[in-house]
């Protein structure tokens, strides 16, 4: 079963753009590994971001997008907002199942 | 609006078993798949199951391959997850989620959770 990694942590300022990104311990992330993306604030349950690398689902803000980037799934806010900060996670489909990666803490500062 | 609520959580033993139930509305149920996932206390999130619309595929996590069984009632709009062999690492809180389509079993809309919790 494949490892999935995400950055552990990332800082960005108000109105400012980052991007996290999501890999496979397989190999390069593709289509077929369906990456999904998802919002966690504390003591919240998840929220679904991005579905299929990049569709969005309705509550998303247009700030987020995602995509493929250098073997890689990758989620990019434009214009950070200070209620973006929460934790972010990737999800590929692998073998069968489906695999998390272990969260990226974003903080907007 | 899509409605997913959990129940059957609470405490339970060492090598115990429990059932959970998520009961679905809002949407035509059985057109869906539906997953769980889990997240134990301070950690990430982990996928543990999926089941298409249909119930005849189903999909686990190595982690609790041959101890959980996830099963759906589309007549009762009910989503199941029959864990045996309860072990400490089970504890955490359990999501059921909606997928996008018959065959989705990637969480699209999320429940609140319903907490696990092994101990003796």
């Amino acid at each position: 079963q494949a490892v999935v990694t995400q950055e552990p942590s990332l800082t960005v300022s108000p109105g400012g753009t980052v991007t996290l990104t999501c890999g496979s311990s397989s190999g390069a992330v593709t289509s077929g590994h369906y990456p999904y993306w998802f919002q966690q604030k504390p003591g919240q349950a998840p929220r679904t971001l991005i579905h299929d690398i990049s569709d969005k689902h309705s509550w998303t803000p247009a700030r987020f997008s995602g995509s493929l980037l250098g073997g890689k799934a990758a989620l990019t806010l434009s214009g950070a907002q200070p209620e973006d900060e929460a934790e972010y996670y990737c999800l590929l489909y692998s073998g069968g199942r489906g695999v998390f990666g272990g969260g990226t803490k974003l903080t907007v500062l | 609006e899509v409605q997913l609520l959990e129940s059957g959580g609470g405490l339970a033993q060492p090598g115990g078993s429990l059932r959970l139930s998520c009961a679905a509305s809002g949407f035509s149920f059985s057109s869906y798949g539906m997953s769980w996932v889990r997240q134990a206390p301070g950690k990430g999130l982990e996928w543990v199951s999926g089941i298409f619309s249909g119930g005849g595929n189903t999909y686990y996590a190595d982690s609790v391959k041959g101890r959980f069984t996830v099963s759906r009632d589309n007549s009762r709009n009910t989503l199941y997850l029959q864990m045996y062999g309860l072990r400490g690492d089970d504890t955490a809180v359990y999501y059921c989620a909606r997928g996008l389509g018959p065959a989705a079993i990637f969480p699209y809309d999320w429940g609140q959770g319903t907490l696990v919790t092994i101990s003796s």
